[in-house]
């Protein structure tokens, strides 16, 4: 059974920082494409980034570049999302969800994992 | 960005009755490649059709997509209890993948 599970959530203060992670398992992790995607109040669903399978080609949502970094490591079937210079407006559910490939549908999905940024 | 309006907001139904959502697209989605998930209350999104009438493994046949270029639709032919969700559509052929604000479906 395909099974994602965030972690690393939780509050920060305006300007500060969260490494989020995703742990996966039942399936042969490096040969899938993986990201994140939010839920917040503002925006609804909203992909903010992605990473191939041997992340050699990586996209990050406009409200988020230059502040969040993806990155994985295969042989610890993980995925992570360091985010920094965290805003109000960053406040939501993050879900990682895997892609077969670049330009695929995300078929599972973890159960997510809540940021609040507030002071 | 292509952004995808879904209509109607809220839908009322009883069960055994049939639901038509619709998703409209501000551009050509590329090589159709539009998909809609399930989220109920508290869970995780649920991958339900993509591109955009494949069904996702294990899905009921009663969930049906339709559609190219900038108008795809969800049909639900015959409402279950397990079926009260937010239904939401989804565009993965252009950067940045984007997704329609939800459609909810809710007892009448």
């Amino acid at each position: 059974e395909v099974q994602l599970a965030e972690s690393g959530g939780g509050l920060v203060e305006p300007g500060g920082s969260l490494r989020l992670s995703c742990t996966a398992s039942g399936f042969d992790f490096k040969t899938y494409g993986m990201n994140w995607v939010r839920h917040t109040p503002g925006k609804g669903l909203e992909c903010v980034s992605s990473i191939t399978s041997r992340s050699s080609n990586i996209f990050y949502g406009a409200s988020v570049r230059g502040r969040f970094t993806i990155s994985r490591d295969n042989d610890k079937n993980s995925l992570y999302l360091q985010m920094n210079s965290l805003r109000a407006d960053d406040t939501g559910i993050y879900y990682c969800a895997r892609s077969f490939n670049w330009d695929s549908p995300f078929d599972n999905w973890g159960q997510g994992t809540l940021v609040t940024v507030s002071s | 960005d292509i952004v995808l309006t879904q209509s109607p907001g809220t839908l009322a139904l009883s069960p055994g009755e049939g639901a038509t959502l619709s998703c409209r697209a501000s551009q050509r989605v590329s090589t159709d490649y539009l998909a809609w998930y399930q989220q109920k209350r508290g869970q995780a999104p649920r991958l339900l059709v993509y591109g955009p009438a494949y069904r996702a493994t294990g899905v009921p046949d009663r969930f049906t997509g339709s559609g190219s270029g900038t108008d795809f639709t969800l049909t639900i032919s015959r409402l279950e209890p397990e079926d009260y969700a937010v239904y939401y559509c989804q565009q993965y052929g252009n950067k940045p993948w984007t997704f329609g604000q939800g459609t909810k479906v809710e007892p009448k």
